[in-house]
């Protein structure tokens, strides 16, 4: 069974770079799936952010792209999510996901960040 | 920017059916973008109901069952439970590898 775990501060300064980590246990990064980010605004809608295959190649949110990046390090078995200039609008829930067929399989439990001086 | 709508709320009686679209706001949704349903109870992570159209999740109850309704994703409740009471989400995929969630439908059982 595959396992996600988010990681990072929980607080973010506006202007600042939210920085989140995603730890995959119960399988490979190195697999022949890719790996989402999905965040939600407290009380909101769910917004999809971006994905990454294990070779490095990403796909982002067209919204957010010039904001987001999105790593992985296939050696520890994890992927990253980085992104700058945050306002108070950046405060969401952020899950970390898996893709399967064309949706998201696997889900982290999500991680809360909010961006406040 | 594409928009995905969905109703906002809608209320169902217990044992009664209720279906949920999932529609483009310029466009019609067909099986090519892959329509995935999503249950979430708060403070919960999202949990997959249906997915491509209408494949029911491994553990998912039969009373969910998702098809293509005219030019909508639709997702039907038949014989609503209590539990059943949660916010769903629809997703499209579409096509160049960008994927785009529905605004959700809050889901009341009474």
């Amino acid at each position: 069974q595959v396992q996600l775990q988010e990681s990072g501060p929980g607080l973010v300064k506006p202007s600042g770079t939210l920085s989140l980590t995603c730890a995959v246990s119960g399988g490979s990064i190195s697999g022949s799936n890719w790996w989402s980010w999905v965040r939600q605004p407290p009380g909101k809608g769910l917004e999809w952010i971006g994905e990454i295959y294990e070779s490095g190649s990403t796909n982002y949110n067209p919204t957010l792209k010039s904001r987001v990046t999105i790593s992985v390090d296939k050696a520890k078995n994890q992927f990253s999510v980085k992104l700058s200039s945050v306002t108070a609008a950046d405060t969401a829930v952020y899950y970390c996901a898996r893709n399967g067929d064309h949706y998201f399989d696997y889900w982290g439990q999500g991680t809360l960040v909010t961006v406040s001086s | 920017q594409t928009v995905v709508t969905q109703e906002p709320s809608f209320s169902v009686s217990p044992g009664g059916t209720v279906t949920l679209t999932c529609g483009l706001s310029s466009g019609s949704v067909s099986t090519s973008y892959y329509p995935t349903w999503y249950q979430q109870t708060p403070g919960q992570a999202p949990r997959t109901l249906i997915y491509s159209t209408n494949t029911r999740s491994s553990g998912v109850p039969d009373r969910f069952s998702g098809s293509i309704l005219g030019n909508k994703a639709a997702l039907t409740i038949t014989g609503a439970q209590a539990d059943d009471e949660s916010d769903y989400y629809c997703v499209l995929y579409m096509g160049s590898d960008y994927y785009v969630f529905g605004t959700g439908t809050k889901v009341t059982v009474l």
